[in-house]
């Protein structure tokens, strides 16, 4: 019983580099989240996508950008590293997004920005 | 934005000892989660409360939705090792494309 899976589960980047993360659901959930967490911050949206082929911003999108072309997939891109990106990044999913339907996290990608 | 305040950021307490975290919001909430996070692992759902008043518990963890729907606060009781974690708190407004607003966690640590 997989649930949500994050891949690479830690990267180290130059400054400029692009790369991909990915995340994976086997719960046929509607919703997928993006996320960074960093030391005081708490858990932050990145973006979010509430069906196969949608997308949209949350809270921190700058310098971001995401994909959902099958349901149980959903990727974070980083066109060009900052250090500023330095985090641990953390994928969710949900039935739907709204009371009663809690979401599940994978185990967090770490990424550092040299 | 809005936010959840969680304090202080970190708990320091004795195995066997009980534990109480509070999460306050200037704002209403429907929905309030308690999440733990391991080290090195993604949060975990300990308890959701859908209702004001509501007071739920789930083996030594108890959690209550604040009659004033503006907080929430979780209880440890009988602290054993494996406790130690960072406890977030969630919330959750009406409206169907509503996003959870986080806390910004409490890292507890339990001395054997």
């Amino acid at each position: 019983n997989a649930g949500v899976t994050q891949t690479p589960k830690f990267r180290v980047l130059k400054t400029g580099q692009s790369m991909t993360l990915l995340c994976a659901q086997d719960m046929n959930h509607e919703y997928m989240y993006w996320y960074r967490q960093d030391p005081g911050m708490g858990l932050r949206l990145i973006h979010y996508s509430v069906g196969e082929g949608t997308t949209a911003k949350g809270e921190v999108p700058d310098g971001y950008n995401v994909s959902r072309l099958k349901k149980q997939n959903f990727l974070l891109g980083l066109e060009s590293a900052a250090p500023s990106q330095t985090s641990v990044y953390f994928c969710a999913s949900s039935y739907i997004d709204g009371s009663n339907q809690p979401q599940h996290f994978g185990d967090g990608t770490r990424l550092s920005i040299l | 934005g809005q936010q959840l305040n969680q304090s202080p950021q970190s708990m320091f307490i004795q195995e066997g000892e009980d534990v109480s975290m509070n999460c306050t919001s200037s704002s209403i909430f429907n929905t309030w989660l308690w999440y733990k996070q391991d080290p090195g692992e993604g949060p975990v759902l300990l308890i959701a409360l859908y209702k004001a008043g509501e007071l739920t518990s789930n083996g030594r963890l108890t959690a209550q939705f604040g009659i004033t729907r503006k907080d929430s606060f979780l209880n440890i009781s009988a602290s054993i090792p494996s406790d130690v974690g960072i406890y977030f708190c969630a919330g959750q407004k009406a409206g169907a494309n509503s996003k959870l607003t986080f806390g910004k966690g409490i890292t507890l640590s339990v001395r054997p």
